[in-house]
């Protein structure tokens, strides 16, 4: 499978643990995004890298949220102190961007439950 | 900031029907991206179809086509031949840049 992965695809935790999640892009894609999608809504946009470069973050929903990409590879996202209304599917998407063109092929999610 | 609009939250069609599932947009830019991906139940996001604002033919991928009006801010989606594994929430995405913004969505149900 070549697609976009990630782990865990579901996870439980209580409120105020910290909990990671992992994206392996497409492996020629150069742009790795994280989504957050709430149920009945498309997602909404958090961070992305260009290559191993975090270029727009500041719609990370709170400084409990951050996000790595180390190599240039494979991306996590963490949140500290989960709360409630962190419970949602969040998504990654990659990319491989040519002149103007790109089109982003997403991840199947990490479904997350904050109890 | 730019905002897209999916009126339609669900939809229906018979088996072997033509349906179209509506979407507008609002922005002031003029070289951008319009998506359509398909969400099936408890499955991954598919790409369905693109197009880019600069190219005025409609972009068409087998059953799928799009009617982009540029003017009107309008990027509808046409599903021909309906097939039972249509089935699916569809939504509708507006990108620029690194930025991409979807709308809601519309649930479709392909009946038998």
């Amino acid at each position: 499978d070549t697609g976009v992965s990630q782990d865990p695809r579901h996870k439980i935790t209580k409120r105020g643990q910290n909990v990671t999640f992992r994206c392996d892009p497409i492996s020629e894609h150069n742009r790795l995004y994280w989504y957050r999608q709430t149920l009945g809504q498309g997602p909404e946009f958090l961070t992305y890298f260009q290559n191993e470069a975090q270029l727009e973050k500041s719609r990370l929903l709170s400084d409990r949220f951050s996000a790595e990409r180390p190599k240039g590879s494979f991306s996590t996202l963490e949140i500290q102190r989960t709360e409630q209304g962190d419970s949602a599917m969040y998504l990654c998407a990659s990319s491989l961007v040519t002149g103007d063109s790109e089109t982003q092929y997403f991840g199947p999610g990490t479904r997350l439950l904050v109890l | 900031a730019q905002t897209v609009t999916q009126s339609q939250p669900e939809m229906s069609v018979q088996e072997a029907e033509t349906v179209t599932l509506s979407c507008t947009y609002d922005t002031s830019e003029n070289n951008y991206y319009l998506f359509w991906y398909k969400q099936p139940p408890s499955r991954q996001m598919i790409l369905v179809i693109r197009q880019e604002a600069y190219k005025q033919q409609n972009a068409t991928e087998n059953r799928f086509s799009v009617n982009f009006q540029k003017a009107a801010k309008s990027f509808s989606l046409k599903i021909s031949d309906s097939q039972l594994g249509d089935t699916a929430m569809y939504f509708c995405a507006f990108m620029l840049g690194y930025d991409m913004r979807f709308g809601a969505g519309t649930r479709l149900t392909v009946k038998p």
